[in-house]
C-alpha cells in the first residue's frame, strides 16, 4: 500500500526558506503513471495547491506561488521536495505531500490526488 | 476566494439524503474539466471520495455519489452517518493553469 509522509522543521522565521521532504513508500516515485504533489491548507481554512513534479523533473506550479515555490524530485531515494521561499505569516499551514494520478500537458493537468500524506504544520514565527 | 465555490455547511439528520455543490466557472468546470471529491475527517488528511466526477474508489459507499452539470458540480449523501460528519471539498483545473478547490463545506450530521 502506498504511504507518504512529509518531514522538516515545525517552524521557520519570517524572511526564510520553507523546505519540506515528502518520502514515498510501498511504491517508486518513477513510476510513469503518476505525479506527485504538495498542497497546503492553512489553520481552519481550505486547501490551496502549491504544485507538482513528474518524476523526469517536470513541474507544475500555482502561478499564485510560482515565483517562490521550486519542487524536486530525488528517485534514488524516493523522494520529493518542495522549497518556499520568502516566507511570511501567511504561509502558516499544514503542508501536505500527495500521489497525482493523471496527466499532465503544457496546457493543463487531468487528473486526483490520491493518497496524501498525514500532513505537517509549518509556523512561520519569528 | 476559492475559484470553486462551495456551501460553508450543510445537515442533515440520521439517514436522510444531502447535497453538496460546487459552482465553478467556464474557465475550469464548464470548460469539461472532470470535478474530484474529497473528505476530511477532523484533524486527518483529506481522503478522495468520488473521482472524474463520477467514479468512487474502492472502499468508498456506494452512499456517496457524485455528478456534474454545465459549470457546477455536486456530491450527494444518501443515508446520513453519524461518521460521514466532516469537512468536503471539490476539486477541478482551472485554464489559468492551476488545480483549484472548492472552498470546502462542514457536513453536521444532527
Amino acid at each position: 500500500q502506498l504511504q507518504l509522509q512529509e518531514s522538516g522543521p515545525g517552524l521557520v522565521k519570517p524572511s526564510e526558506t520553507l523546505s519540506l521532504t515528502c518520502t514515498v513508500s510501498g511504491g517508486s516515485i518513477s513510476s510513469s503513471s503518476y505525479y506527485w504533489g504538495w498542497i497546503r491548507q492553512p489553520p481552519g481554512k481550505g486547501l490551496e495547491w502549491i504544485g507538482s513534479i513528474y518524476y523526469s523533473g517536470s513541474t507544475y506550479y500555482n502561478p499564485s506561488l510560482k515565483s517562490r515555490v521550486t519542487i524536486s524530485v530525488d528517485t534514488s531515494k524516493n523522494q520529493f521536495s518542495l522549497k518556499l521561499s520568502s516566507v511570511t505569516a501567511a504561509d502558516t499551514a499544514v503542508y501536505y505531500c500527495a500521489r497525482y494520478v493523471g496527466y499532465c500537458s503544457s496546457t493543463s493537468c487531468l487528473g486526483w490526488f490520491d493518497p496524501w500524506g498525514q500532513g505537517t504544520l509549518v509556523t512561520v514565527s519569528s | 476566494q476559492s475559484v470553486l465555490t462551495q456551501p460553508p455547511s450543510v445537515s442533515g439528520a440520521p439517514g436522510q439524503r444531502v447535497t453538496i455543490s460546487c459552482t465553478g466557472s467556464s474557465s475550469n468546470i464548464g470548460a469539461g474539466y472532470d470535478v474530484h471529491w474529497y473528505q476530511q475527517l477532523p484533524g486527518t488528511a483529506p481522503k478522495l471520495l468520488i473521482y472524474g466526477n463520477s467514479n468512487r474508489p474502492s472502499g468508498v459507499p456506494d452512499r456517496f455519489s457524485g455528478s456534474k452539470s454545465g459549470t457546477s458540480a455536486s456530491l450527494a449523501i444518501t443515508g446520513l452517518q453519524a461518521e460521514d460528519e466532516a469537512d468536503y471539498y471539490c476539486q477541478s483545473y482551472d485554464s489559468s493553469l492551476s488545480e483549484v478547490f472548492g472552498g470546502g463545506t462542514k457536513l453536521t450530521v444532527l
